[in-house]
């Protein structure tokens, strides 16, 4: 099993562009979530899904869409990159909301 | 919403010590507990955990406890080793959303 992927690792982009970064998983997990992590902070939660085809809101979900089309794929598209969403963002997957599975992280940087 | 307070947020211990790593939280609802470890530039990844209905879990040199009237949870390492050098984050966990700590950079000195 890959686990949880992210692409890609790394990415700027300008203020106003728009991107969608991409995570996977291939563990049948039902449970995926987006997270973003600012120097000195902890993870904040962005949006999550509980399923295909089921999406919420988390704590800072302004400036970010999420879908779920299938189990396996959670992408997360930026609308208008803006520099305050300069972050490393970390997709998670777990089976039912227990131990959460991490990516590797994609470092954002938006000038 | 949840609320989680995380402290020290730096602890410096000597190799060989204990090192414990305190939380709050703020909604009585929450039943979920885990404890996170991140080395730098990695991802973090889950080190213990515990439910609502349980009171300590212990695994090897690491345990948690949990006082739920207080709603404050703890991590308790002990024989610090250098390989526990890292930033450790609690979260909380209500309906499969996790809210977490800020976390605190562990040093472990020689």
């Amino acid at each position: 099993n890959a686990g949880v992927t992210q692409t890609p690792k790394f990415q700027v982009l300008k203020t106003g562009q728009s991107m969608t970064l991409q995570c996977a998983q291939d563990m049948n997990h039902e449970y995926m979530s987006w997270y973003r992590q600012d120097p000195g902070m902890g993870l904040r939660l962005i949006h999550y899904s509980v399923g295909a085809g089921i999406t919420d809101q988390g704590e800072v979900p302004n400036g970010y869409n999420v879908s779920r089309s299938t189990t396996e794929d959670f992408p997360l598209r930026l609308l208008s990159a803006a520099p305050s969403q300069t972050s490393v963002y970390f997709c998670a997957s777990s089976k039912g909301g227990d131990e959460q599975f991490f990516g590797p992280g994609t470092r954002l940087t938006v000038l | 919403g949840e609320n989680v307070e995380q402290h020290p947020s730096t602890l410096s211990v000597q190799e060989g010590d204990s090192a414990v790593i305190k939380c709050t939280y703020s909604d009585s609802a929450s039943n979920y507990f885990p404890w996170y470890k991140q080395e730098l530039g990695k991802r973090p990844q889950l080190i213990i955990d515990i439910r609502s209905n349980v009171g300590e879990k212990k695994d090897q040199r690491i345990a948690v406890t949990l006082n739920k009237t207080a709603k404050h949870f703890s991590l308790h390492i002990t024989e610090t080793q250098p390989e526990d050098s890292a930033v450790y984050f609690c979260a909380a966990s209500r309906n499969y959303q996790l809210i977490w700590g800020a976390g605190t950079k562990l040093i472990i000195k020689p």
